[in-house]
Order: structure tokens, then C-alpha cells, then sequence
């Protein structure tokens, strides 16, 4: 057990609907990192997140968004799904958020889009 | 910017068999290294990383991997293999002083037979 968690664990939805994934970080872990996982494109880095703050972006479509509240939990918003969105959906967090910290990883949202 | 190659996307192996899962990296500064273990349905968990000193770093369950920085690779060997190795490893890269994100190679799934 990372100390990560994430809820749902799976999330069945039609395309074109929007749907919010949610991380609890580590206790004591101040940035949050969202990646999507799929067989194609391998493990993507989405959005990092470091004391409520966005710090560092990549490859995140527009119709995803995300943000880190003051307790320190995190949401990545997807919305106006395709089909090619079914992936599944990894927060991890660490203590600083520094290129040398160990990430814990949560055990993942598998999004489903019909 | 950093990136990463493991070579080999399956690596079949019988039981009590020595294995090398191999990593090249690329980068024009100095890196962090990390090597991450996912097992079936499960997030991602740190193996082993290396971030300076010995060239050799261990992990509790026997793995090992070294850096060697004139062939910018990080391998990572085990001399003898469980069934329970069986899993998807991903070879990680982040620069020094620079993007606070890792870029993860594709992976390599390691299969144990017995």
C-alpha cells in the first residue's frame, strides 16, 4: 500500500459525458502527479501539482483539467470523452515534487468510455 | 530533454534464470535514474534509483542496476528470478536541476516461467 489513494477504481461512461477522478496524496506529500496509462502510448505524464499550485504541464488535452485543493487532494476533470480517453488514470504523489523524489503511485481509475 | 529507451518490450525467462532488462537514456546534463515495478493491477512502485555516489544501486528483493555513464545506460539484472518477479518494469529519467518530471520509458514486461 502507497498511502496513495484513488477513487473510483472503475468508471464506465458514454462519450461525450464528463466524469472526475479523485487522489488523496500520500500524508505529508505536498505535489500530486496525474498520468494516463494506456497500451498504445505507454505511461503519459498529464499535469503536476505542488502546494496547490500547477507546476509543471504536458501532454493534457484541453478537455481535461485539474487542480489541487487547500487539504491537498487532487481532481483531474475529464470531459466531452471519446472513446480513445478509455485509459487508466494514475495519480502519484511526493514530498517536494523535485526531480530526485520518489513518486508513490495510487492504484489507479480504469475509465471505460462506451 | 531527457528520454528513454528500454530495448526490449518482453523478456521471457525460466525460474532461477539470471535477467537483464536494459535502459538507455539521453540527456545533455547530468540525471536521476529510477527503475519502477508495476505489477498486475496494481499503480507503479520504486524498485531502486540512483541519484549519485556508487554506480551500483540494490533493491531489497535482489535487483540491481548500474549506472554507466559513458554508455548512458541503467540496467537492470537480477541473477536468479522468481515467479513472483513477474511484472511490468519502467526505466525513469529526470535531469538535474532541471524539469521537475521523470520521462518513463514504454516498459518491459517480464515473464516468469516455471
Amino acid at each position: 500500500d502507497s498511502g496513495v489513494t484513488q477513487t473510483p477504481k472503475h468508471l464506465i461512461t458514454a462519450t461525450g459525458q464528463r466524469v472526475t477522478l479523485r487522489c488523496s496524496p500520500r500524508s505529508g506529500d505536498l505535489s500530486v502527479y496525474w498520468y494516463q496509462q494506456s497500451l498504445d502510448q505507454g505511461l503519459q505524464f498529464l499535469i503536476q501539482y505542488y502546494n496547490g499550485e500547477e507546476r509543471a504541464k504536458g501532454n493534457i488535452l484541453e478537455r481535461f483539467s485539474a487542480q489541487q485543493f487547500p487539504d491537498l487532494h487532487s481532481e483531474l476533470n475529464l470531459s466531452s470523452l471519446e472513446l480513445g480517453d478509455s485509459a487508466l488514470y494514475f495519480c502519484a504523489s511526493s514530498v517536494s515534487g523535485g526531480a530526485a523524489d520518489t513518486q508513490y503511485f495510487g492504484p489507479g481509475t480504469r475509465l471505460t468510455v462506451l | 530533454a531527457q528520454s528513454v529507451t528500454q530495448l526490449d518490450s518482453q523478456v521471457p525467462v525460466f525460474e532461477e534464470a539470471p535477467v537483464e532488462l536494459r535502459c538507455n537514456y539521453s540527456s545533455s546534463v547530468s540525471v536521476y535514474l529510477f527503475w519502477y515495478v508495476q505489477y498486475p493491477n496494481q499503480g507503479l512502485q520504486l524498485l531502486l534509483k540512483y541519484l549519485s555516489g556508487s554506480t551500483l544501486v540494490e533493491s531489497i528483493n535482489g535487483f540491481e542496476a548500474e549506472f554507466n555513464k559513458s554508455q548512458t545506460s541503467f540496467h537492470l539484472r537480477k541473477p536468479s528470478v522468481h515467479i513472483s518477479d513477474t511484472a511490468e518494469y519502467f526505466c525513469a529519467v529526470s535531469e538535474v536541476g532541471g524539469s521537475y518530471i521523470p520521462t518513463f520509458g514504454r516498459g518491459t514486461s517480464l515473464i516468469v516461467h516455471p
